[in-house]
């Protein structure tokens, strides 16, 4: 059973850079079938997509985050990770990290727990 | 890209069917089979109810079933219960190879 775990720290001060990360385990992140993403749920709000990633490091971002995001992945951690820069307190949200099957359909099957994230000084 | 359009609310008896409707374009909803469904509690991580418009998961009751028309993606939940109470939320993959989420739904079973 793949599992899903966001890592980070959960207050970051505005104008500085949010990090997380997402342990992958019960599978490869090397997946041919997967990509990979992060998704955000401000307090109170819908689910937003930020971005994914593949194992080969191709990414895709939304156009509306594109120039402060970065999402990066580590295979032989089997790791992937989010940066989102000059965060403000629009940022503050519940970030999940996310396993997208491709291929054969384009969904998420897979979610981590989710962990929040705040921005304030 | 722009938010799918969803109903912000719905509502029906015990036993009774209700249907939650999710609106894109032609680069989205309309251009590909790739709508998903996703189930949402207080406090939980989002669950797969639908995928590829139609197609239900492994463990997902047959009481949820999804359709599509034109630019517009529909969830129909059958024999309501208190259980499928949640917030519920339409995804599609887009033509510039993202995703793109519709802004929910909240499902009150009266």
């Amino acid at each position: 059973q793949l599992q899903l775990q966001e890592s980070g720290p959960g207050l970051v001060k505005p104008s500085e850079t949010l990090s997380l990360t997402c342990t992958v385990s019960g599978g490869s992140i090397s997946s041919s079938s997967s990509y990979w993403g992060w998704i955000r749920q401000p307090p109170g709000k819908g689910l937003e997509w930020i971005g994914t990633i593949y194992y080969s490091g191709s990414t895709y971002y939304n156009p509306s985050l594109k120039s402060r995001v970065t999402i990066s992945v580590d295979t032989s951690k089997n790791q992937f990770s989010l940066k989102l820069s000059s965060v403000t307190a629009a940022d503050t949200a519940v970030y999940y990290c996310a396993r997208l099957k491709i291929l054969t359909g384009y969904y998420v099957d897979y979610w981590g727990q989710g962990t929040l994230v705040t921005v304030s000084s | 890209q722009s938010a799918l359009t969803q109903p912000a609310s719905v509502s029906g008896s015990p036993g009774q069917s209700i249907t939650i409707s999710c609106t894109g374009t032609s680069s989205d909803v309309g251009g590909y089979n790739y709508v998903s469904w996703y189930q949402q509690h207080p406090g939980k991580a989002p669950k797969l109810m639908i995928y590829d418009v139609s197609s239900r998961p492994s463990g997902v009751s047959n009481r949820f079933s999804g359709s599509k028309s034109g630019n517009t993606a529909s969830l129909t939940i059958s024999g309501l219960q208190a259980e499928d109470e949640a917030d519920y939320y339409c995804s599609s993959y887009t033509s510039i190879s993202t995703w793109v989420f519709g802004g929910g739904t909240k499902l009150t079973v009266l």
